[in-house]
């Protein structure tokens, strides 16, 4: 199926492990993203590609780490996971960067 | 540092009635605001989005209402249905610069 689709959707994980949490689009979208949702804060960026092998820091980047080798694959990985890391993280893409995001469904990470 | 206040964290509304959510802003650079849906379990989904050289935008029931000299922004919602219960976001941005997301709204209409 088209669209955007995000792995696992749920991960219980123990502080200091490393985690990876995988995004792929299929409509060969240039910018992709990656967000985490926290009560009371919305959504934050984590970080940004605008194509492949470029990435750049959004607002909340600490403790995470991000590749783009193909247009379509977009991983974040968590180096070594810590509570404050749990959240539910949502990929993104979209055409240009500013214009309509397309969302994935969602990761709910539970770090432990 | 929020650079988009949105308001309220709640909001209950009765079937038939209108469902407003306000969004202010500081930065006057932005130039792009949409607002999001999103139901539980799922992603947010573009709603609708407004851009400052207007100052309504109506789609169906949904019309977002733009004041740039209060640099305030607001998403009204007319008769409102049990379907439309969902969490609001509202966002901005400007040039290619990241998009910054309210802090949501759960709404809940009540049949």
């Amino acid at each position: 199926d088209a669209g955007i689709t995000q792995s696992p959707r749920y991960k219980i994980t123990e502080t200091g492990r490393q985690v990876t949490l995988m995004c792929h689009q299929t409509w060969s979208h240039s910018y992709m993203f990656w967000y985490r949702q926290d009560l009371g804060h919305g959504l934050r960026l984590i970080y940004y590609s605008a194509a492949a092998d470029i990435t750049d820091k959004g607002e909340v980047p600490d403790g995470y780490v991000v590749s783009r080798s193909k247009t379509e694959n977009f991983p974040l990985t968590l180096e070594s996971a810590t509570r404050s890391q749990t959240s539910v993280y949502f990929c993104a893409s979209s055409e240009r960067k500013k214009e309509t995001q397309y969302f994935g469904p969602g990761t709910r990470l539970l770090v432990l | 540092q929020q650079q988009v206040k949105q308001s309220p964290q709640s909001l209950i509304v009765q079937k038939g009635g209108i469902s407003i959510i306000n969004c202010a802003y500081e930065n006057t650079a932005f130039d792009y605001f949409p607002w999001y849906q999103q139901f539980p379990g799922k992603g947010p989904a573009l709603l609708i989005a407004i851009r400052p050289d207007v100052s309504e935008k109506k789609e169906g029931r949904f019309t977002i209402s733009f004041n740039k000299s209060a640099k305030q922004f607001s998403l009204h919602i007319m008769d409102s249905q049990p379907g439309d219960s969902a969490t609001y976001f509202c966002a901005a941005t400007y040039n290619n610069n990241d998009m910054r997301f309210g802090a949501g709204t759960r709404l809940t209409v009540k049949p």
